[in-house]
């Protein structure tokens, strides 16, 4: 089993659409979650962070984590054609140093 | 003003040669970290360094040998090149959490190292 699992994607949704991203996580002790974003050719660049159970709200995005279920997931509401890369998760484990990515979901949104 | 460098950006080379990247970071962070990612864009942490001391060493080849003279850089040099090293190397810098951070990470622009 993957440490940290996402859809690859590609994931396609038309301009002004709620693009909807999951990841799933084994390291049940886990104590911070992220999304990145990243371009094609460019670096990871954070776009969320998140760390407790809920909803945490950042402009057009939301980061939802449920910590029971092993679950994140990140909501971008009105999409648009800027927003088309690849959305990696990435969880910090037990131990406070070790960052897990995920292998990415790719976002096309179509305008 | 930036926040994480990397030189090279580009490094094309034959097969055998050693080679070095550097990354320097100015956010003042704890942590700094190199990450390979390859063809199919999965990025795997390689080592990792807090304050001067390596943390993380991960399953990498002895020819990978990391070093941080200080805390804001962390170099990476590479003996006997092979093909398969061909990828694209990213530094990140981080604040931990005893440091009141939560290990968000920062990346540079990446080095795309080409071996021939």
């Amino acid at each position: 089993q993957k440490e940290v699992e996402q859809n690859s994607g590609p994931l396609s949704v038309p301009e002004g659409a709620i693009a909807s991203l999951n990841c799933t996580y084994s390291d049940r002790g886990s104590q911070s979650f992220f999304w990145y974003r990243q371009y094609s050719g460019k670096s990871p660049e954070l776009i969320m962070s998140i760390y407790s159970n809920g909803d945490k709200e950042d402009g057009r995005f939301t980061a939802q984590l449920n910590k029971a279920s092993q679950y994140v997931s990140l909501l971008i509401r009105d999409s648009q054609p800027s927003d088309s890369a690849t959305y990696l998760c990435a969880v910090m484990g037990t131990g406070g140093f070790k960052t897990i990515f995920g292998a990415g979901t790719r976002l096309f949104v179509k305008a | 003003d930036t926040a994480v460098s990397q030189t090279p950006k580009y490094l094309v080379t034959q097969m055998g040669n050693d080679k070095s990247i550097k990354c320097e970071q100015n956010l003042g962070h704890d942590t700094m970290y190199w990450y390979k990612q390859d063809s199919k864009k999965f990025l795997k942490i390689m080592f990792s360094y807090n304050n001067k001391e390596l943390i993380i060493n991960e399953t990498v080849p002895n020819r990978f040998s990391p070093k941080s003279p200080d805390k804001a850089h962390l170099n990476l040099h590479i003996n006997s090149l092979e093909l398969g090293d061909s990828a694209v190397y990213f530094c990140a810098s981080s604040q931990d959490l005893v440091a009141g951070g939560h290990n968000e990470q920062f990346f540079g622009p990446g080095t795309r190292l080409t071996v021939l």
